[in-house]
């Protein structure tokens, strides 16, 4: 069962467009939901991160939405650069579940075309 | 600096062979993970040890063993019983307890390939 779903799978955007990468999940008792940024041949790194008691977080060109009622959050990057492209994925975090590990979305593979 | 090493960074397996990935780490975590990516697959946990001597199975850990001797330490060794190892794996770290912005830190994979 896959617990957080991300969507889509890739995105193309031109320069200075938007990119928008959504992420739903089912656990009412996930409490924190990172976004992680990954280059080719690299490997993933924290980008931004929201808790569920505010509905946005903006850190520069990246900004996360939260919808806690519908479950949902998502990444927007504004003013998309060519060295935006990369994956990224959502997860989310149970603490209460006495497990710290998150839960990977599958991941979204962003293409930005100078 | 502080971060976590993986090596090698490419590895190729004979049929039947078993390989170990290295995994060390200066942050001093103590929680160590590994993770395997597929494209399309998403980043799949193997196993991961909160604390040394001591490791549990992830998701996919069928085909896969794992030892925690020393807390920078995780090695991973993808035995012959796995029947599709061909992948980039991730080993990863973090703080381990309830601390809200748990961040996991991953290092730069390695190749596996079955040649």
């Amino acid at each position: 069962q896959q617990q957080v779903k991300q969507s889509p799978q890739s995105l193309i955007v031109q320069k200075g467009g938007i990119s928008i990468i959504n992420c739903a999940y089912e656990n009412t008792a996930f409490d924190y939901f990172p976004w992680y940024q990954q280059f080719p041949g690299k490997g993933p790194a924290l980008l931004i991160a929201i808790r569920p008691d505010v509905s946005e977080k903006k850190e520069g060109r990246f900004t996360i939405s939260f919808n806690k009622s519908a479950k949902q959050f998502s990444l927007h990057i504004m003013d998309s650069q060519p060295g935006d492209s990369a994956t990224y994925f959502c997860a989310a975090r149970d603490l209460s579940g006495g497990s710290y590990i998150p839960t990977f979305g599958r991941g979204t593979s962003l293409i930005v075309h100078p | 600096d502080g971060g976590i090493t993986q090596s090698p960074k490419y590895l190729f397996r004979k049929e039947g062979q078993n390989v170990t990935l290295s995994c060390e780490q200066n942050l001093n975590h103590d929680a160590m993970y590994w993770y395997r990516q597929d494209p399309g697959q998403g980043l799949r946990l193997i196993y991961y040890s909160q604390i040394v001597n001591d490791f549990q199975k992830g998701d996919i850990a069928e085909g896969y063993s794992v030892s925690r001797e020393k807390k920078e330490s995780f090695p991973l060794t993808v035995t012959s019983a796995q029947k599709n190892p061909t992948a980039f794996y991730l080993c990863a770290s973090s703080i381990d307890g309830p601390y809200l912005e748990n961040t996991i830190y991953f290092g730069e994979g390695s190749w596996l390939t079955v040649v």
